[in-house]
C-alpha cells in the first residue's frame, strides 16, 4: 500500500530564518506531488505541484520554492521566512490529475 | 472566475441525517471530490463523482448534478466522530483542483 511521510509535525522559526520541509511517498512510482498551505479557518491554497522529477509548477508568487530531487521526494524551502508564512503545510500525492489526493499529516509552522 | 460555495457551518444532532451542499462555477468539469478534515489534521478522501447521480459508501453518500453545478454530501446516522470540516473540490477543464472553503459540521448529543 502507499504511504506518505511528512516532517516535522510542528516547527517554530524566527522571521528571516530558512525553512526546509520534506515529504516522501512510498509504494507508488511517478506520483503527482503537491504542497498546500492552509491558514487557520481557511481553505487549501495550492503552492506547488510536480508531475515528475525536476518539474515544478508554482501557483503563487512568494518567497517559497520547491524541489523534487527524486521521484518520490518533494521538498518545500524558503531562504528567509516571513510572519505571513505561518500556517499548516500539507504535502499530498495522486496517481493522476483527477485522482484523489492523499495527504501527509501536515506541518504546523509558526513564524515568530 | 472560478468559485465553489459551501455553507460555513452546520449543526446537527447525533443519530440524525445532514446534507452539506456545494455549488460550483468552474471552467469545465472533470470530477468532484469530497474530503473530511478533523480539526488539526490533514484532509482525508471521502468520495468522487464524475457522472450525475448518487454514490453511496456506507453512512456517506454524495450526489452530483453537472447541469446545475451542484453536489451534496449526505451523512446518515450521525456520530460524534463526524464532527469535522467537509471540503468540496472540483477538477476543472485544465485538471486544476478548485477547493471550497469547507463546511464545519458540529454534532450535538
Amino acid at each position: 500500500s502507499q504511504t506518505i511521510h511528512q516532517w516535522p509535525a510542528t516547527l517554530v522559526q524566527p522571521v528571516g530564518s530558512p525553512l526546509s520541509l520534506e515529504c516522501t511517498v512510498e509504494g507508488t512510482s511517478n506520483p503527482n506531488l503537491y504542497w498546500y498551505r492552509q491558514a487557520a479557518g481557511r481553505g487549501l491554497q495550492l503552492l506547488f505541484y510536480s508531475v515528475g522529477i525536476g518539474q515544478i509548477s508554482s501557483e503563487v508568487p512568494q518567497n517559497l520554492s520547491a524541489s523534487r530531487p527524486q521521484d518520490r521526494q518533494f521538498i518545500l524551502s524558503s531562504k528567509k521566512l516571513l510572519l505571513s508564512d505561518s500556517g499548516f503545510y500539507l504535502c499530498a500525492w495522486s496517481r493522476t490529475e483527477n485522482s484523489p489526493l492523499h495527504f501527509g499529516n501536515g506541518t504546523r509552522l509558526t513564524v515568530t | 472566475g472560478q468559485n465553489i460555495d459551501q455553507p460555513t457551518e452546520m449543526t446537527a444532532t447525533e443519530g440524525a441525517i445532514v446534507q452539506i451542499n456545494c455549488t460550483y462555477q468552474t471552467s469545465g468539469f472533470n470530477g468532484l471530490f469530497w474530503y473530511q478534515q478533523h480539526a488539526g489534521e490533514a484532509p482525508t478522501f471521502l468520495s468522487y463523482n464524475v457522472l450525475d447521480g448518487l454514490e453511496e459508501k456506507g453512512r456517506f453518500s454524495s450526489f452530483l448534478s453537472r447541469s446545475k453545478g451542484y453536489s451534496y454530501l449526505l451523512l446518515k446516522e450521525l456520530q460524534m466522530k463526524d464532527s469535522a470540516s467537509y471540503l468540496c473540490a472540483v477538477v476543472d477543464s485544465n485538471y486544476q483542483l478548485i477547493w471550497g472553503a469547507g463546511t464545519k459540521l458540529i454534532i450535538k448529543p
